[in-house]
């Protein structure tokens, strides 16, 4: 993946409500799109992650949907918390390979009481 | 058990000094890659080593250079800062490498390059 667009860049949401981001990849060969959350002062942490094989995945109160066609997965959080808040990054393989990972600009998501 | 572990956690520098940083991968990952991480904007893959190979590298100038040691340990080293090197340096590791390992990277806290 050589470019990855993620929208929105600051999101602000009150508690309970649910929250949307989308990312947009340029590369038809990618197959695997992680998202990553890194809190205040911490190292960015998966919290879901799709195949290319697959349009839907839930975890929780978190789910990944992906439509290859428009090539384009966004990260669904419902029932938001004060937990939730943080800065969230997409990502998409460089040369296909987990290891190696293009990042979004990342959306820093604020859940208001 | 213990996660991905950086040194130094914070360090400032001069514009021309050299930097060593250090990670220590989770017990029995023996991939280990590098990211630079400018404030405000998300991390840029630097270097990939698996089994003390390099697998990737980014798209950074030849003042970066990194390696790995039979305990799969790694350190990044940044020659002739420039300000611009100001940044926050990303570790991760995870259990395997190549075209087929879709797992997850594990980072560590990093450590905070500031360049003066």
């Amino acid at each position: 993946g050589e470019n990855v667009e993620q929208h929105p860049s600051t999101l602000s949401v009150q508690e309970g409500d649910s929250a949307v981001i989308k990312c947009t990849y340029s590369d038809s060969a990618s197959n695997y799109f992680p998202w990553y959350k890194q809190e205040l002062g911490k190292g960015p942490q998966l919290i879901i992650d799709i195949r290319s094989n697959v349009g839907e995945k839930k975890d929780q109160r978190i789910a990944v949907t992906l439509n290859k066609t428009a090539k384009h997965f966004s990260l669904h959080i419902t029932e938001t918390q004060p937990e939730d808040s943080a800065v969230y990054f997409c990502a998409d393989p460089l040369t296909g390979t987990a290891s190696k990972l293009t990042f979004g600009t990342g959306t820093r998501l604020q859940v208001t009481l | 058990d213990a996660g991905v572990t950086q040194s130094p956690t914070h360090l400032i520098k001069t514009r021309g000094q050299h930097v060593t940083l250090r990670c220590s991968p989770i017990s029995g990952h023996k991939s280990v890659s590098w990211y630079q991480q400018v404030l405000g904007q998300g991390p840029q893959f630097i270097f990939q080593y698996y089994e003390k190979e390099e697998r990737g590298r980014g798209n950074f100038p030849d003042r970066f250079s990194a390696r790995q040691f039979p305990n799969y340990s790694s350190e990044l080293n940044v020659n002739a800062l420039l300000l611009g090197d100001s940044a926050l340096y990303l570790c991760a590791s995870s259990p395997t490498s190549g075209r087929y390992n879709t797992g997850e990277l594990f980072f560590g806290e990093g450590s905070r390059l500031t360049v003066l």
